[in-house]
Formats: structure tokens, sequence, C-alpha cells
């Protein structure tokens, strides 16, 4: 069964800190999808990133980069250099070929302080 | 585009009162996921559909809860009758099933429920 973990309930740090937001993933699939999604306290849920298991590249997009390791099963999140606009709860999401499911983990909550 | 149009935004019943939230997708997606998200149990996903097709409902909680896609555009998620724990917000979601595989969820703003 497919099952992704976020272990770090909340985080918090100090403007201009980097951070890495953890997740790990179970899955029976060769073929799957993993996401990240942000949600600021507004409430919406905010797309970050999508990564197909073939592609283990990491990616960089400005201050967010994805560090995705088929071998330890993570696909962790760095922010670096963060920002209080940076606060929010990030979920990691998994979506399996076989079931089409999306499913998402439990979610770390960033407090990036001033 | 206009995005995932949910409604309503804000709902508050009382217990025992039918509840009926709706979601229309985004022109073209053909896969459309109902979430429920609280604090205790984060989001969870009750049930999805793939062109209209419910695929998986085994998310949903009880009979209580029913959700239909009448047409390709159009969702509802219905409780009935609605009891103070299912107080969440309902998110939903639509998505573009292709030989290309699982692509980019687009969540509508949610549906904050609230069952006194």
């Amino acid at each position: 069964a497919q099952k992704v973990t976020q272990a770090q309930t909340e985080i918090s740090v100090v403007e201009k800190e980097d951070v890495t937001l953890d997740c790990v993933y179970e899955t029976r699939d060769t073929t799957y999808y993993l996401f990240w999604y942000k949600q600021p306290p507004s409430g919406e849920l905010v797309f970050l990133i999508r990564r197909n298991s073939f592609d283990e590249q990491n990616e960089i997009s400005g201050r967010y980069s994805w560090n995705f390791q088929k071998s330890t099963s993570s696909f962790n999140f760095t922010i670096t250099a963060s920002q209080v606009v940076d606060s929010a709860v990030y979920f990691c999401a998994l979506s399996e070929t076989g079931t089409y499911k999306y499913i998402f983990g439990t979610g770390t909550r960033l407090k990036v302080l001033a | 585009d206009a995005g995932v149009i949910q409604s309503p935004r804000h709902e508050v019943t009382e217990m025992g009162q039918e509840v009926t939230l709706r979601c229309k997708l985004i022109s073209g997606h053909n896969s459309l996921f109902w979430y429920r998200q609280t604090m205790m149990r984060g989001l969870e996903l009750l049930i999805y559909f793939n062109n209209n097709v419910p695929i998986d409902d085994s998310g949903m909680p009880e009979d209580r809860f029913s959700a239909k896609m009448p047409n390709a555009s159009f969702s509802t998620l219905k409780i009935q009758p609605s009891e103070p724990r299912d107080s969440a917000v309902y998110f939903c979601a639509s998505s573009s099933r292709t030989s290309g595989g699982a692509g980019e969820l687009f969540f509508g703003e949610g549906s904050r429920l609230t069952v006194l």
C-alpha cells in the first residue's frame, strides 16, 4: 500500500536560515509520481513540484530545491534563506500509476520568525 | 481559465441537516478527487472519479456520505444527516490523467463546514 510519512510535525527557524523538510514514501509500484504542496495561512493548496520516479535529478527553483533519492525512498524539500512568507504547512504526496490515488502526508508546519 | 470552483465556501448547519457541497472541475480534466482536512487527521482522500466513474470510495467515512458526478464537469458531496464530527474543510481537486501519468492536482479553495 502507498504511504507518505512526514515525521516533522512543526519546524521553527529564524529568517534567512536554511530548512529541510523530510518526506519518506512507500510504494510497490515502479512508476509513481511525487509532489509537494504548500498551504499558507489563507488555506489554499498551492502546487510546488511534480517528479516522476524515473527522474532522480535534483531540482532547484529559486530558493527552493528538491532532493529525490529512490534508494532511501525520500523526496526532501529545502528552502534556502527562508523568509517569513515561507511560513505555511507543506505537504508531500504520492501517486501510483496503478491506483491513481494521490495520498498526502500529514504535513509539516514551518514557522519562519523575523 | 477558471480554476476548480467550490461552493459554498462556508456552511454552518445544525446536526441532522443535509449538507451538499459542490465542485466544478477545470475544463478538460477527467479526474475528480474529494478530500477532507481536519487538524487530527490531515488531508484524507474520500473518493475519486475518473471519467465520471467512481474508482475508489474506500475513504468515505460512513453511509451518511455520498458523492456523485452527473457530468464531466460537476460533482457533489452530500452528507445526510450531518454530525458535529463532520466539521472540516472539504477540498475538491481535479487533474488530467494522460498517458504521461499523474498530473498536477488542482485544488479548489475548499468548503469549510461547521456542524453545530
